[in-house]
This record gives C-alpha cells, structure tokens and sequence, in this order.
C-alpha cells in the first residue's frame, strides 16, 4: 500500500528564513512525486512533478528534490505570500490513484 | 477556461437527507475524482473515473454514489447524509504528463475551488 508521511505537521518561519518541508513515501513502483500549495479556502494548486532520484525543480523561492524514499520542499528566504499548506502525493504503478499526505502548514511572519 | 467547476459553494443538510455535489471540468480530461479533506486526515479519495461509463472506489466509498454520463460531468451523491459527512469536498480531473516525449501515466491533478458540507 502506497503511503506518504510529511513533517513538520506546522512549521512557523520569520521572513527570509531559509527551511524545508520532508516528504517520506512507500510505493510500488514511482510513477510521479508530486506538490501541491493549498491556500485556505481552496483547492489546492499544482506546484512540481518528480520522476526519479536525483531529480530537483525549482520555481522562484521553491526548490523540491527527491531520493527513493523521500522528497524535501526547500523555501529559500521565504515571504509572508509563500504561507500556504504543502501538501506532497505519490502515484504508483498500474496508473494508480494518488495518495496523498497530511500537509505541513506553514506560516512566514513579516 | 473555467478549470474545475464545483457547486454548490456551501451547503447544510439535515441527518438522512440526500443531495448530489455538482462537479464540471472543460479541460477535457479523462480522470475524474473526489476527495474529502478533514482537519488532521489530509485528502482521502472517495471515488475516482477514468473515462464515461466508468468509475472506482476510492479509499472512503461508503454512503457515496458517482456516475459518469458524460467526459465533462461527474456529480457526487450522498444517498442518506450522516454527521460523519460533514467535510470539505474537492474534486480534481487530471490529462497524463508527458516527459521527454513518452507518457509518464503521471495523472497532474486539476482541483476545483471545493464544497463545504455540513449535517446536522
């Protein structure tokens, strides 16, 4: 059975101070490694994709990588804007569903 | 484009009444699915679509119905409405990512805006 586990639960940042979100998973064969940024109130919203191991992507102050057991958000001198919820999913083989974790909220203070 | 359309926006209901959540997409797309998401329990997948005609139980199925008619529409109902059904309910459709020129099956999830459900 496919399962993500990410950490912190809650992490609180002063403005410009660097940190990462970890991302843990258990699957069956890796189809894609996948964050989200969930605003509240909303749907959450498709950040990167993650195939393999070794593989990073970056967007402004976001920087996700990935092993083969699990995948970090880094936030780079991070922004009040850049509180949100992460949210980090996995899909396995066989075109399975994604399964998601739980998120990590993050809150920047000015 | 209008994404991922969902209605209503809110809704309260009483114990025992039925309702149906509304859910269109104009990307297309051939996976269609629902989730509920509860303080502490994150996403859990209801049910999911992979094409008109065909739907799945996702890992909460109990006490929700789905059809898909149609590629654009994939309404939600709930047959007789408990407590434990309160929730904020997403729906997401995704098309497959392709990487390199070779489809990953990687399905890229496209949410709508959600339904906050309450029963009394």
């Amino acid at each position: 059975e496919d399962q993500v586990t990410q950490s912190p639960e809650a992490l609180r940042l002063q403005e410009g101070e660097s940190s990462s979100l970890n991302c843990s998973y258990t699957v069956s064969g890796l189809r894609g490694l996948f964050w989200y940024r969930q605003d509240p109130g909303k749907g959450p919203e498709f950040l990167f994709t993650l195939y393999s191991a070794g593989e990073e992507k970056e967007k402004e102050r976001l920087k996700a990588t990935l092993t083969k057991k699990e995948s970090f958000l880094h936030i780079t001198a991070p922004k009040p804007e850049d509180s949100a919820t992460y949210l980090c999913a996995v899909q396995g083989s066989g075109n399975t569903p994604l399964v998601f974790g739980k998120g990590t909220r993050l809150s920047v203070i000015a | 484009n209008a994404g991922v359309t969902q209605t209503p926006k809110f809704q309260v209901l009483k114990t025992g009444q039925s309702m149906t959540l509304q859910c269109a997409q104009d990307m297309n797309h051939e996976y269609m699915s629902w989730y509920r998401q509860d303080p502490g329990m994150g996403l859990r997948l209801i049910h999911y679509s992979v094409g008109a005609g065909i739907t799945d139980q996702g890992e909460v199925p109990n006490g929700y119905n789905v059809s898909r008619s149609t590629t654009e529409d994939f309404p939600l109902r709930l047959l007789s409405a408990a407590p434990s059904q309160t929730s904020v309910y997403f729906c997401a459709s995704s098309y497959r990512l392709t990487r390199a020129g070779i489809s990953s099956g990687a399905n890229v999830l496209t949410f709508g805006a959600g339904s906050r459900l309450t029963v009394l």
